[in-house]
C-alpha cells in the first residue's frame, strides 16, 4: 500500500519568504507527526497531530513555525519569514491509532534551502 | 541526496561481519526504544524496538540490547551485507507522549 508522501521533495526559497510543506500521511492512520533533520544532528520533534485532539506544538522553534491538519489526513507545515538556519530536511511521520506506543512510519522528506 | 551531515559518528565493517552499534540515551521516563535505518535520500525506516521492561529482543539479523543501569542501547547486525549500508538512529518515546527522541545517528559502512 502507500506510504506516507511528502512534498515538494525539494524546495529553495529565498530569506524572508513563506514556504509551505504538505504531508499526506497514511489511510486510516489518526497520528501525524512532523520531524526536522538538519545537517550534523538526528530528527528533532516539531509537532504531532492525534485525531481531534489539541497538536503537541512543544517542539516548534519560534511562532513563526505553524502546522494545521485538515479533516484529520493531510498535514501543512507553514515556515514564514524563512532563515538561512531554517534549511534543513522536514520528515513528516504517521501512526495508527491507540496503544501505548505505535511505530511510526516516515515520508521521504522535503529538503528546504534557504538562500 | 544527502539526509544527515558530515560529522555523524562513523563504523566500518567487512561485509559478513558482526557490526555493534551504540547509542546512549538520557531519560530514565523512556518507555520504549526504537532503531531506525535511514538510507541516503530517503526517511527513516523502523528496524526493531524494545519495550523498557525487555534487555533483549531479536529481529531477524538484528538484535536490540538495552542496559537500563548505564542507559545504554546497541544495535547488533548479523552477517552485514551491502544493504545495510545508511545511518542508524536509535530512538526513545517518553512515557505519556508519543514524540520521539532521537540520537545523532551512526554511519555504516560495509567494505566489500
Amino acid at each position: 500500500g502507500a506510504g506516507v508522501s511528502q512534498s515538494p521533495s525539494n524546495k529553495v526559497t529565498e530569506k524572508g519568504k513563506d514556504v509551505e510543506l504538505r504531508c499526506d500521511p497514511i489511510s486510516g492512520h489518526t497520528a501525524l507527526y512532523w520531524y526536522r533533520q538538519s545537517l550534523g544532528q538526528g530528527l528533532e520533534f516539531l509537532i504531532y497531530f492525534q485525531g481531534n485532539s489539541a497538536p503537541d506544538k512543544s517542539g516548534l522553534p519560534s511562532d513563526r513555525f505553524s502546522a494545521e491538519r485538515t479533516g484529520g489526513s493531510v498535514s501543512t507545515l507553514t515556515i514564514q519569514r524563512t532563515q538561512q538556519e531554517d534549511s534543513a530536511v522536514y520528515l513528516c511521520a504517521s501512526s495508527p491509532l491507540g496503544g501505548v506506543y505505535n511505530e511510526q512510519f516516515f515520508g521521504p522528506g522535503t529538503r528546504l534551502t534557504v538562500l | 541526496g544527502e539526509s544527515v551531515g558530515l560529522h555523524l559518528p562513523t563504523l566500518s565493517v567487512q561485509e559478513g561481519d558482526n557490526s555493534i552499534i551504540n547509542c546512549a540515551y538520557s531519560n530514565s521516563a523512556s518507555d520504549y526504544f526504537i532503531w531506525y535505518k535511514q538510507e541516503s535520500g530517503k526517511g527513516p525506516q523502523f528496524i526493531i524496538d524494545i519495550r523498557s521492561n525487555m534487555d533483549k529482543r531479536q529481529g531477524q539479523r538484528v538484535t536490540v540490547l538495552l542496559n537500563k543501569t548505564v542507559k545504554h542501547l546497541s544495535l547488533q547486525i548479523a552477517a552485514t551485507q551491502p544493504g545495510d549500508s545508511a545511518v542508524y538512529f536509535c530512538a526513545e518515546k517518553i512515557q505519556g507522549a508519543q514524540k520521539l527522541v532521537f540520537g545523532q545517528g551512526t554511519r555504516l559502512t560495509i567494505n566489500p
